[in-house]
């Protein structure tokens, strides 16, 4: 099976950047989306095919992959950013990250 | 676009529960859909997959053989049939629509399921 793997947690100061990264075999050959979900809510996509943007994201988050890498920046992380943010890959079917909290502080 | 599940609720282990989701805002037949779970403070697994018209699906291991994935798109609606229940399957179950074919571009709130004695 494969397999994609996130950090935990990661911290981060208010507006400064935020770097997470999912790694995968040949990830930079497969589609990677990436999802935020804040406590209670339903997840939302907000990264589709590496690096665009649904409507109603905000351009600070931003999205690329290659290599065995996939990373999703939050550009000026705002306190409304702290959620879990998962990775997803298309391996025959759906296949997601374990996930990594963002906190902002 | 709106995703409404519903039918969780608390079943003992080796019983069977069925749950839906109900889609509208968009052209229900064409697109795919998923169930993706999550267990209490976990992260999301993916469960099972429909193509639009139906003819495909999709199970992950850990419910293959145990659990079934259909639709009824003149009702708009996907259902998940899951016998033989286990504790390790609670967990809020999300139906989630295929976006551009890679990703879930939209998710329901989500309906409980307790498997418990």
């Amino acid at each position: 099976s494969y397999d994609l793997t996130q950090p935990p947690s990661l911290s981060v100061s208010p507006g400064q950047t935020a770097s997470i990264a999912c790694s995968g075999n040949k990830l930079g050959d497969k589609f990677v989306s990436w999802y935020q979900q804040k406590p209670g809510q339903s997840p939302v996509l907000i990264i589709y095919q590496d690096h665009n943007r649904p409507s109603g994201i905000p351009e600070r988050f931003s999205g690329s992959n290659s290599g065995n890498t996939a990373t999703l920046t939050i550009g000026g992380a705002q306190a409304v950013d702290e959620a879990d943010y998962y990775c997803q890959a298309w391996d025959g079917r759906p296949v997601f990250g374990g996930g990594t909290k963002v906190t902002v502080l | 676009v709106q995703l409404l599940e519903s039918g969780g609720g608390l079943v003992q282990p080796g019983g069977s529960l069925r749950i839906s989701c109900g889609g509208s805002g968009f052209n229900f037949k064409t697109n795919a859909m998923s169930w993706v779970r999550q267990a209490p403070g976990k992260g999301l697994e993916w469960v099972s997959f429909i193509s639009g018209s139906g003819g495909s699906r999709y199970y992950a291991d850990s419910v293959r053989g145990r659990f079934t994935i259909s639709r009824d798109n003149s009702m708009n609606r996907i259902y998940l049939q899951m016998d033989s229940l286990r504790v390790d399957d609670t967990g809020i179950y999300y139906c989630a629509k295929d976006g551009s074919g890679y990703d879930l571009d939209s998710w329901g709130q989500g309906t409980l399921v307790t498997v418990s004695s």
